[in-house]
């Protein structure tokens, strides 16, 4: 069984803080590693992805992977209230672009 | 730029009755099709993906069905809604060189 693992939360972040998140995997073959943001209610929104090993930032978010470790993880710097949501970490899982969710993180910025 | 839509955006349904989803993708051409159930407070489930035209493949044993009867159009249906089909159905797309995965605003789903 492929499984993603996160922490269901929620985090309690300070405006202005990083809110740092994790994700591990069970797959090592996967390949190909995905954040998403999910507002309450809404449908998720890819905020980020990474392939290689290390560090990819995108504005104020910073992904990062370790394939020998089997962790990703997503840094958000200066968070802001309306990074309240749930990230959802994702896992490629096979050649056929399926992808593997975890149940994600629920964030809450407060001011 | 590409565009998914999906419809109903909300819909009530007895148990029993039929159920007939529907997404449509613009601005790309031969992608591969999802389909996810989203359970209240739960992860994504994948529930059927889709490479091509007419080609299904099933994740869950249940009692909905799907179908890509053109290329950019795929359909989630049911012939008897059960109360655990209750839910948020997302579909999303995706390029055939990439694994990214891009979202529809979803259909919610009250089965009462």
């Amino acid at each position: 069984q492929k499984e993603v693992e996160q922490n269901s939360g929620p985090l309690s972040v300070p405006e202005g803080a990083i809110a740092s998140l994790n994700c591990t995997y069970s797959d090592r073959g996967s390949q190909s590693f995905f954040w998403y943001r999910q507002y309450s209610g809404k449908s998720p929104e890819l905020i980020m992805f990474i392939y290689s090993n290390g560090d990819k930032e995108d504005g104020r978010f910073t992904a990062q992977l370790n394939k020998a470790s089997q962790y990703v993880s997503l840094l958000i710097r200066d968070s802001q209230p309306s990074d309240s949501a749930t990230y959802l970490c994702a896992a490629s899982t096979d050649s056929w672009g399926k992808l593997q969710f975890g149940a994600g993180t629920q964030v809450v910025v407060t001011p | 730029s590409q565009t998914i839509h999906q419809w109903p955006a909300t819909l009530v349904q007895p148990v029993g009755s039929p159920l007939s989803l529907e997404c449509t993708v613009e601005g790309t051409s031969n992608p591969n099709l999802y389909w996810y159930r989203q359970a209240a407070g739960r992860g994504l489930q994948l529930l059927f993906y889709s490479v091509g035209i007419g080609q299904i493949s099933s994740e869950v044993p249940q009692n909905l069905s799907a179908s890509r009867p053109q290329d950019r159009q795929f359909i989630l249906s049911s012939k008897k809604l059960l109360l655990s089909d209750s839910g948020f159905y997302l579909c999303a797309w995706s390029g055939k060189s990439s694994y990214e995965q891009y979202f529809g605003p979803g259909t919610r789903l009250t089965v009462t």
